[in-house]
């Protein structure tokens, strides 16, 4: 079971960017690393998945280097609206009972 | 689209009450999943579904059972409530293990 290790918590101030990063030393082969992001009384909702390297949406960037065992997620130029938990995920990508939720990290974004 | 749903969305039992809770998909996704998610902690995954009449065991089914008779539902049963599962319960659908899209939550207490 690839677990996973993030910060509790983050603070930041409008407009910075905001970079998160998870820990997941047993990543297997065949798994994706997906983030996403919680607010309070509601399910989460999908960031971003990657397999490696880099990967960018229109809302963020996930960076996985070359080993695999970590991956950073980018928030730019984050608003007071991205104040929320976020969650990284490692699971098979083929199937399998293997997606545990870590505790996240609950990001604070100030004026 | 309604996309994940989710029924009822609060929900008051007592100790040994037995209570079934409905999840409803439009997506036409083959995976289907129920987790728990317990105050400051992440989701962890009670069942899942891979397609239409199978389910199997997630991180923490002890005390639950589920059916997925129908594609677009799966269903999670308490069969004997206990305090311990007081929780708010999210229920998710995705293909394979990629992007899941989550419904907005069930809020179970049980005295």
């Amino acid at each position: 079971l690839a677990k996973t290790t993030q910060p509790i918590s983050m603070d930041s101030y409008e407009g910075q960017e905001v970079n998160i990063t998870c820990s997941h030393n047993n990543i297997a082969t065949n798994d994706y690393i997906t983030w996403y992001q919680q607010f309070p009384s509601q399910g989460p909702r999908f960031i971003i998945q990657g397999y490696k390297t880099k990967v960018t949406n229109e809302v963020a960037s996930l960076f996985i280097p070359a080993d695999r065992k970590s991956s950073t997620l980018s928030l730019p130029r984050v608003s007071l609206s991205d104040t929320a938990v976020y969650y990284c995920l490692v699971a098979k990508g083929g199937g399998g009972n293997k997606l545990t939720f870590g505790t996240g990290t609950q990001l604070k974004v100030e004026l | 689209n309604a996309g994940v749903t989710q029924t009822p969305k609060f929900r008051v039992l007592k100790t040994g009450q037995s209570m079934t809770l409905l999840c409803a998909q439009d997506m036409n996704h083959e995976y289907m999943y129920w987790y728990r998610q317990d105050p400051g902690m992440g989701l962890r995954l009670i069942h899942y579904s891979v397609g239409e009449g199978t389910t199997a065991k997630g991180e923490v089914p002890d005390g639950y059972n589920v059916s997925r008779l129908k594609k677009q539902n799966f269903l999670l049963g308490l069969e004997s409530a206990a305090p311990s599962q007081t929780s708010v319960y999210f229920c998710a659908s995705s293909w394979e293990h990629y992007e899941q899209y989550f419904g907005p939550g069930t809020r179970l207490t049980v005295t």
